[in-house]
């Protein structure tokens, strides 16, 4: 079974400072992906970022890049010049077949 | 083009009676899953569709849960003698592939709240 684990139940960052948000996950895939998905109050999932594993290369989305350890399985997300419009929670996902394992989420903040 | 949608956006019940929740899908899409998250709390896999496959239903709670797709399209979540504990927002998903690497694209989710 998957488990994915966000140990930050809430994050606070200054408006265009930079901020990392954790995650890990136990799995016995070997091929699968990674995702990070953000939710707003309007509760719409957006799809931030996807990593594949059997890619060793971070993935880039604009502001939005991740740290992918695959040995330690650890997948964070770093968030660059933050700004306002980034406040929501963010869920850390894995999927190795048919289902996203999510983590349970954290909350980020953001300061103006 | 429409994104996923969901209805009804709330939902308030009483316990004890029985609901039905909506999905549309993205058209095109062979894929449907359904979620459920919980107060403060992460996404919980439900059910998952594939074109005419039987559905995958390892993740509902219990068998006064159950779910439909008809046509390969709009699916039907239903909740029968809903209890308290069944209160939370429902999510829909959809993708364009099967698998690991189809991006899944949501719905803005139902919230159901059992009195």
């Amino acid at each position: 079974a998957q488990t994915v684990t966000q140990s930050q139940p809430e994050m606070s960052v200054q408006e265009a400072e930079t901020v990392t948000l954790s995650c890990t996950y136990d799995t016995s895939e070997s091929d699968y992906y990674l995702f990070w998905y953000k939710q707003p109050p309007s509760r719409q999932m957006i799809l931030v970022i996807r990593q594949e594993a059997y890619k060793q290369q971070n993935a880039t989305e604009n502001r939005f890049s991740v740290n992918f350890q695959k040995a330690a399985k650890s997948f964070s997300l770093k968030i660059s010049d933050s700004q306002l419009g980034d406040a929501a929670m963010y869920f850390c996902a894995h999927n190795a077949g048919n289902m996203l394992t999510f983590g349970g989420g954290t909350r980020l903040m953001v300061k103006p | 083009g429409a994104g996923v949608s969901q209805s009804p956006s709330n939902k308030v019940t009483e316990k004890g009676k029985d609901v039905e929740l909506r999905c549309d899908p993205i058209s095109g899409h062979t894929a449907l899953y359904w979620y459920r998250q919980s107060l403060g709390q992460g996404l919980e896999f439900l059910i998952y569709f594939q074109g005419n496959s039987a559905p995958d239903k390892s993740g509902l709670p219990s068998d006064r849960f159950s779910a439909e797709r008809t046509g390969g399209s709009v699916s039907t979540l239903t909740i029968q003698r809903t209890q308290q504990e069944d209160s939370a927002v429902y999510l829909c998903a959809s993708s364009l592939t099967r698998g690991g690497a189809g991006e899944q694209f949501f719905g803005p989710g139902t919230r159901l709240t059992v009195l």
